[in-house]
């Protein structure tokens, strides 16, 4: 099974501050990653797919890079709304997986 | 609107059975993958299950296989997840979540609320 590994697990941070959080994959996965976000008590919410494309309805001060193994999730200007848990999830090879989370909590 | 609704959680014994479905509507149901997906209390989120638009291809996270079984009917838009010899290990929250495309590596682009599953002695 392919390994993501997500950094860091947790992290505080002020409105306003830009916000990075990578997912590192055990085996090239191109550019098969996806980006969720779940707030506590509710169901995961698509945010990035393919490692780069913003879904529909989602603000643009969320955005996704990278391919091969490394990718990196941004939030340009923290909103008190995005106050959650982010997962990234690689689709590249069954079993699908996900990484360990990292929880965004408020300064 | 696309609406998924999880049903048929509820607290089992270790080493019995229990058989949830998820109801969808708002879209050509038949035309997507779809899956299982669990998130044990406190924990990060665990893919269970995926099943192809068709229904022909099941596919399994190691740690279900040869206990679970995914299904779907097409004609009444519900998907399926029959649990049998469960382990306390199976207790978490189950989310049925639609693909994008008809097979279920793509992303999951809309999910249930959600229904709880919990095995105790």
């Amino acid at each position: 099974d392919i390994q993501m590994t997500q950094s860091p697990s947790s992290l505080s941070a002020s409105v306003g501050d830009r916000v990075i959080i990578t997912c590192q994959a055990s085996q090239v996965i191109s550019i098969f990653l996806n980006w969720y976000q779940q707030k506590p008590g509710r169901a995961p919410k698509l945010l990035i797919y393919g490692a780069s494309n913003l879904e529909t309805g989602v603000p643009s001060r969320f955005s996704g890079s990278g391919s091969g193994t490394d990718f990196t999730f941004t939030i340009s200007s923290l909103q008190p709304e995005d106050i959650a848990t982010y997962y990234c999830q690689q689709y590249n090879t069954l079993p699908i997986t996900f990484g360990g989370g990292t929880k965004v909590e408020s300064k | 609107e696309v609406q998924i609704l999880e049903s048929g959680g509820g607290l089992a014994q270790i080493g019995g059975s229990l058989r949830l479905s998820c109801a969808a509507s708002g879209f050509v149901f038949r035309s997507y993958a779809m899956n299982w997906v669990r998130q044990a209390p406190g924990k990060e989120l665990e893919w269970v299950s995926g099943i192809t638009s068709g229904g022909g291809r099941p596919f399994y996270a190691d740690s279900v296989k040869g206990r679970f079984t995914i299904s779907r009917d097409n004609s009444n838009n519900r998907l399926n997840l029959q649990m049998n010899t469960l382990r306390a290990e199976d207790t978490a929250t189950y989310y049925c979540a639609k693909g994008r495309y008809g097979d279920p590596k793509s992303e999951m682009d809309h999910w249930g609320q959600g229904t709880l599953v919990t095995v105790s002695s």
